[in-house]
């Protein structure tokens, strides 16, 4: 029974720089979703996954940010070109759809993005 | 697999009536609660948040109470339009001990009877 695994744990970028973090679901979870939480801020939306309908990516910041979610399972998310205002902790969450919506959703540990 | 044979408990309200949907945390210890909306095929919208040395907090057209004696957090929506039918869960995330834990409760289907 494992959890929604993210990696690296941490990472520290030079600006300019393109980074990918990666989430591993929980096996069987249709939905995905990517968040992310600046310093002293909320938990803010970034992009949903569900199933194999084409994803909401309504809260990506810009288009320097995308995500790719493989065969329903992994997903990556690409930030090119670092500004030091992605510093953030990025974390991912996994879900069962109930009725079409989110079931319980559960978290990775997050990956500390660090742009200097 | 999916939770086959489950469903969303569901509010279904009059246009123009206000709705309240509530929300039970488990952690005594959270000390910040979110409520976020979400509509079929999107992802979670953050609506409003309150910390926990409030008991009210105010938006447009919405107010989430907090009454931390019983753990119990709720969304009353004002003058409840079709744009509001979405399902709607709450959060409640700890930040203590140098972590963030973020968890999110079971949602409410608002259906809004035109």
């Amino acid at each position: 029974g494992a959890g929604v695994s993210q990696s690296p744990s941490n990472k520290v970028t030079e600006k300019g720089k393109d980074v990918e973090l990666r989430c591993d679901p929980i096996s069987g979870h249709t939905a995905l979703y990517w968040y992310r939480q600046s310093l002293g801020q909320g938990l803010e939306f970034l992009i949903y996954f569900q199933g194999n309908s084409a994803p909401d990516k309504s809260g990506l910041p810009s288009d320097r940010f995308s995500a790719e979610r493989t065969g329903g399972s992994v997903s990556t998310l690409t930030i090119q070109r670092t500004q030091q205002e992605d510093s953030a902790v990025y974390l991912c969450a996994s879900s069962f759809l109930l009725d079409g919506y989110t079931d319980t959703q559960y978290f990775g540990p997050g990956t500390r993005l660090t742009v200097l | 697999g999916e939770s086959v044979g489950l469903h969303l408990p569901t509010l279904s309200v009059q246009e123009g009536d206000n709705s309240i949907i509530n929300c039970a945390y488990s952690n005594s210890a959270s000390d910040y609660f979110i409520w976020y909306k979400q509509e079929s095929g999107k992802g979670p919208q953050f609506i409003i948040d309150i910390r926990s040395n409030m008991d009210k907090r105010q938006g447009q057209r919405v107010t989430v109470l907090l009454n931390k004696t019983v753990k119990h957090l709720s969304l009353q929506i004002a003058a409840t339009q079709p744009g509001d039918s979405a399902v709607y869960f709450c959060a409640e995330a700890y930040s203590g001990a140098g972590s963030y834990q973020l968890t999110f409760g079971k949602g409410t289907k608002l259906s809004v009877i035109p």
